[in-house]
């Protein structure tokens, strides 16, 4: 597509759910990152994944969390046994090159 | 590890005011460097970058930044805000690998714009 797709945009569920937030990046683009942008916070690195390398995972804040990319191309992060903290928005990025990364409009996750 | 510092977490402008926000970085290396701009429920978007070269950089929206080796500094200006400038700014690294690599953020810089 010509952007990175996110869905759903917005996503309410209970305090101990699991949630799948899906990501579609930009086609032929090689790398594809998480990030969560908590209320009065920064960005927050979560996950990153090149090509066919081993995803770097250094950021996932517990391991309630997790993502795959399936065939190099769309990614599903999951959180399993929401808590309020994980209320945030998650957003993805898409990138070939160091110069070129493209970011959706992001999943706003309420946890109640 | 890099890092970035955006020591304005908020500003406030007059309309047709200039504007400076500003971005000091430390890593080991030159390293690439961003300033992506944030409205209200949308994503982030991205104003310029910086990779070599000329250290003044345009962008777009009238947008320019200057990269400062010896301040480390990567600042954002804009000669004439308008009120549609109101949003948030983040200024991001990334290593200077010659392939993706993820991107380190600021804290973010929210600017008012009154008219």
């Amino acid at each position: 597509g010509a952007g990175v797709s996110q869905s759903p945009s917005n996503k309410v569920t209970e305090k101990g759910k699991d949630v799948e937030l899906r990501c579609d990046p930009i086609s032929g683009h090689t790398a594809l990152y998480w990030y969560r942008q908590s209320l009065g916070q920064g960005l927050e690195f979560l996950i990153y994944f090149q090509g066919n390398s081993a995803p770097d995972k250094s950021g996932l804040p517990s391991d309630r969390f997790s993502a795959e990319r399936t065939g190099g191309s769309v990614s599903t992060l999951t959180i399993q046994r929401t808590q309020q903290e994980d209320s945030a928005v998650y957003l993805c990025a898409s990138s070939l090159e160091a110069d070129g990364y493209t970011f959706g409009s992001g999943t706003r996750l309420t946890v109640v | 590890a890099q890092s970035v510092t955006q020591p304005d977490i908020h500003i406030t402008v007059s309309e047709g005011a200039s504007l400076e926000l500003r971005c000091n970085y430390s890593y080991g290396a030159t390293p690439y460097l961003f300033w992506y701009v944030q409205s209200p429920g949308q994503g982030l978007q991205l104003l310029l970058k910086y990779f070599s070269g000329d250290t003044l950089v345009q962008g777009i929206k009238g947008f320019e930044a200057e990269f400062k080796r010896s301040q480390s500094s990567f600042n954002l200006r804009k000669p004439s805000v308008h009120w549609s400038d109101a949003a948030e700014y983040f200024c991001a690294v990334a290593p200077l690998t010659g392939t993706a690599s993820k991107l380190t953020f600021g804290t973010g810089t929210r600017l008012q714009v009154t008219l």
